[in-house]
């Protein structure tokens, strides 16, 4: 069965500190990753994602990932936290083609220490 | 362009009474869904519609019905809401190809009494 796992429940980190975030994945077939970050009482917004080719993606706001197949992993880095990045974080897989029927992990709410 | 709208926003019910949430895309999409969001359970989907005239359902669907209505229109009913309804609802869209993207709706708050 598809699955996703985000360890982490909830983050804390100082602004100006690297950030990053675990996700992990089951899939039966090649898949297809994506990080959404959703603010307070707002719908989710694509950060980045990756479907083929380089494994290490670049998206918005500094965000970037790395898709690594060996450990099932697609973890989210930032190099430094700034104050407007305090949000809920999504992970999800889905199967590329057709509809997207994206499976989510549970999320990890990040909040930035000034 | 205004995107994925939803309405209403929030809503409370009573246990028993139906209501539908509304859901209307303008980007041409052609696949449509609702999801639920729940705290420490991320979002699961409930029903979706791969293309106008089709609806399938997702991990949970129980308790739910939907119809694609056109091509831009796809609701959500609940016949006889439960308090384990009570939830945040996300309408998204997506084009059908290997390169497509969710865009979601700001979701609508429920809660049943």
């Amino acid at each position: 069965a598809q699955s996703v796992t985000q360890p982490d429940i909830h983050i804390t980190v100082s602004e100006g500190a690297s950030l990053e975030l675990r996700c992990n994945y089951s899939y039966g077939a090649t898949p297809y990753l994506f990080w959404y970050v959703q603010s307070p009482g707002q719908g989710l917004q694509l950060l980045l994602k990756y479907f083929s080719g380089d494994t290490l993606v670049q998206g918005i706001k500094g965000f970037e990932a790395e898709f690594k197949r060996s450990q099932s992993s697609f973890n989210l880095r930032k190099p430094s936290v700034h104050w407007s990045d305090a949000a809920e974080y999504f992970c999800a897989v889905g199967p590329g083609g057709g509809a997207q029927k994206l499976v989510f992990g549970q999320g990890t709410r990040l909040t930035i220490n000034p | 362009n205004a995107g994925v709208t939803q309405t209403p926003k929030f809503q409370v019910l009573k246990t028993g009474q139906s209501m539908t949430l509304q859901c209307a895309q303008d980007m041409n999409h052609n696949s449509m869904y609702w999801y639920r969001q729940d705290p420490g359970m991320g979002l699961r989907l409930i029903y979706y519609s791969a293309s106008e005239g089709t609806t399938d359902k997702g991990e949970v669907p129980n308790g739910y019905n939907v119809s694609r209505l056109n091509k831009r229109e796809f609701s959500l009913r609940l016949e006889s809401a439960a308090p384990s309804q009570t939830s945040v609802y996300f309408c998204a869209s997506s084009r059908p190809s290997g390169a497509n993207v969710l865009t979601f709706g700001a979701g609508s708050r429920l809660t049943v009494l």
